[in-house]
């Protein structure tokens, strides 16, 4: 049964950078099958998408934050990592990892949509 | 970008109610759409992906429809659990959007 776990500070400060982990358990998080990806929930508010990251490294970005947002993945620890960087009041949410099934390939491009997530973490920006 | 438009954005509704929520592209996404469901203080879950395949162990009353740039889902006989709130998500592009969601309340 696969398990995904968020992990990282519940607090950071204005400016400062977020980072958080996914530890992937019950599965292969270096298997040709899956992407794995960041979204985030504000408060009260609806999902939005972060980023996305193979296994071998290749990333997608959310454009509206992608100057700030770093996604990498271990295969050799089963895990991915996020970092958002300047953070304000704003990125106050909670996070939530998920793996990218991808049912079809098409001109290079992969289909998939996010059939496991993890429970999610709340992370809050203040001082 | 590729935006998600849902409607209604509130809902109520009785046990035994057929539903349907509706989920508008800003621009034609084929069949690449994911229907969630998510209660407070949960993780969503998958219920409809490529428009209209049913997830695993979803319950069959649960249906998606729809193609290019309008889809629905429909819960045919709403039951107690599922009051919930409800998104839409496409995957046509490398950039994933989600639709502002529906929250289904008991009438």
């Amino acid at each position: 049964q696969l398990q995904l776990q968020e992990s990282g500070p519940g607090l950071v400060k204005p400016s400062e950078t977020l980072s958080l982990t996914c530890t992937v358990s019950g599965g292969s998080i270096s298997s040709s099958s899956y992407y794995w990806g960041w979204i985030r929930q504000p408060p009260g508010k609806g999902l939005e998408w972060i980023g996305s990251v193979y296994y071998s490294g290749s990333t997608y970005y959310n454009p509206s934050l992608k100057s700030r947002v770093s996604i990498s993945v271990d295969t050799s620890k089963i895990l991915f990592s996020l970092k958002l960087s300047s953070v304000t009041a704003a990125d106050t949410a909670v996070y939530f990892c998920a793996r990218g099934l991808i049912t079809n390939y098409y001109d290079s491009s992969a289909y998939y949509y996010f059939d496991s997530w993890g429970q999610g973490t709340l992370v809050t920006v203040s001082s | 970008d590729i935006q998600m438009t849902q409607s209604p954005s509130t809902l109520s509704a009785s046990v035994g109610d057929r539903v349907t929520i509706t989920c508008r592209a800003s621009q034609s996404i084929s069949t690449w759409l994911a229907w969630y469901q998510q209660k407070p203080g949960k993780a969503p879950k998958v219920l409809i992906y490529k428009a209209s395949s049913l997830e695993s162990g979803v319950p069959s009353r649960f249906s998606g429809s729809g193609s290019g740039t309008e889809f629905t889902l429909t819960i045919s006989s709403l039951q107690p659990d599922d009051f919930a709130t409800y998104y839409c998500q496409q995957y046509n592009s490398y950039s994933r959007t989600f639709g502002q969601g529906t929250k289904v309340e008991i009438k």
